[in-house]
């Protein structure tokens, strides 16, 4: 079935230690997006790359980065975590010109 | 900027009994309007979704309206089910040309009960 896999789904990290955290999608949807989503609150959009092109949104720390080798892949960096960035991250893919985004399951990160 | 409210935040309905869940929107300029159900330590499910040129949409027992000139839009699930319970997000985009940013409300936890 064509879907978007997270890898890790739980990943432990030490305080500023770098963490990578990867989406892959069989899907061939030319859109990724990542998520940051704390508990009880709704997503909230890092980033996005439409084809090789990425969108950073406003208020995303430095901290965060991202890479897209190839269509099927992306790649959450986190340079140096704190305990503030302990969350679910996700990961969504959307076919574009239409509007659809589908999720992965979630990488949940915590941060020690 | 888009902004979303949703409510409730909590809902407990009996099974067999109806849910609705409200949102509003404050970007007129928004015109697609998706529903995600997020299960415990799982990502979003998209279970519905519905665009500014359509008023109703309905998916076996799930609905939902939409209206533009009021600016908010409604998810309605009937003869509900112990595996309904979960979070529901709903969200708001609008969709300019390459550009298509999901805005979400701070989500509804549902509960069934028996």
């Amino acid at each position: 079935d064509a879907m978007v896999i997270q890898n890790p789904r739980y990943q432990v990290t030490q305080f500023g230690k770098p963490v990578t955290l990867s989406c892959s999608q069989t899907l061939n949807h030319n859109v990724m997006y990542w998520y940051q989503q704390k508990s009880s609150q709704a997503p909230k959009l890092l980033f996005h790359y439409y084809d090789k092109d990425f969108n950073n949104e406003a208020d995303t720390p430095d901290n965060f980065q991202s890479r897209r080798p190839n269509t099927s892949f992306c790649f959450l960096d986190i340079r140096s975590p704190g305990l503030g960035d302990a969350a679910m991250y996700l990961c969504a893919t959307r076919l574009a010109p239409y509007n659809e985004q589908f999720f992965g399951p979630g990488t949940r990160l915590t941060v020690l | 900027g888009e902004n979303v409210e949703q409510h409730p935040s909590t809902l407990s309905v009996q099974e067999g009994d109806s849910a609705v869940i409200k949102c509003t929107y404050s970007d007129s300029a928004s015109n697609y309007f998706p529903w995600y159900k997020q299960e415990l330590g799982k990502g979003p499910q998209l279970i519905i979704d519905i665009r500014s040129n359509v008023g109703e949409k309905k998916d076996q027992r799930i609905a939902v309206t939409l209206n533009k000139t009021a600016k908010h839009f409604s998810l309605h699930i009937t003869e509900t089910q112990p595996e309904d319970s979960a979070v529901y997000f709903c969200a708001a985009s609008p969709f300019t040309g390459t550009a298509s940013k999901l805005t979400f409300g701070t989500g509804t936890r549902l509960q069934v009960t028996l």
